[in-house]
């Protein structure tokens, strides 16, 4: 498998506090990506971060990739209620196929 | 804003019955992907499609799995014959020439009884 384990495997925070989630992988990779998925529905792209990036913010999400670690974390700040879902990173050996991690389930309390 | 679309939503079927599972993808998007997610489990890659063959397929997607773009517009995953294990979400994704970002659709969660 090219894919390694997502941590926490859930999360519970209170609104307006930070989120971070972590993911590990086995393999080289070209880029990785975070998704989102709410309950029952399909997953919408987050962010991107290419092999040769450490670190890359979009909005009030921040991703660092440490390719020697074979790691990335996911930070969420001032979070909301809304971004309750669960959290997915996904990667992308050079092929475009994406390899998906077992996800955090993100439940933020209003 | 365009979006991918996936009919039906929810397939019932006994086992050993032919299902087709489609999709639309966005309509300037070259490359297709059907990924799916048993339930409480991972999303797992199984082909890829580009200029009207397979790219890439996993170890998941075998003789009973097969893939067409009849048309212009849709993108069909056809299972010849279901197993109980074939339960799970099939995901249709599509993405542009040039572009890593996926769109992923509703998906359709296929049960097969």
């Amino acid at each position: 498998s090219q894919q390694g384990e997502e941590d926490p495997q859930a999360l519970s925070i209170q609104e307006g506090e930070n989120a971070t989630m972590n993911c590990s992988y086995k393999t080289s990779i070209n880029n990785l990506q975070w998704y989102r998925q709410n309950s029952g529905r399909g997953l919408v792209h987050l962010i991107l971060i290419r092999s040769n990036e450490r670190e890359k913010h979009s909005g009030r999400l921040r991703v660092t990739l440490d390719t020697s670690k074979k790691s990335s974390s996911l930070l969420i700040t001032a979070s909301r209620a809304a971004d309750t879902a669960s959290y997915f990173c996904a990667t992308d050996a050079g092929a475009n196929n994406l390899f998906f991690g077992t996800g955090t389930r993100l439940t933020v309390i209003p | 804003e365009p979006e991918v679309t996936q009919t039906p939503s929810h397939q019932v079927t006994q086992m050993g019955q032919e299902v087709i599972l489609r999709c639309v993808p966005i309509s300037n998007h070259l490359y297709f992907y059907w990924y799916r997610q048993i339930l409480g489990q991972k999303v797992e890659f199984l082909v890829s499609f580009y200029n009207n063959e397979i790219s890439e397929k996993s170890e998941i997607f075998d003789d009973q799995f097969s893939v067409e773009r009849p048309d212009g517009s849709n993108f069909t995953l056809k299972i010849r014959s279901t197993k109980l294990e074939d339960s799970a979400m099939y995901f249709c994704a599509s993405r542009r020439q040039g572009v890593h970002e996926q769109y992923f659709g509703p998906g359709t969660r296929l049960t097969v009884t």
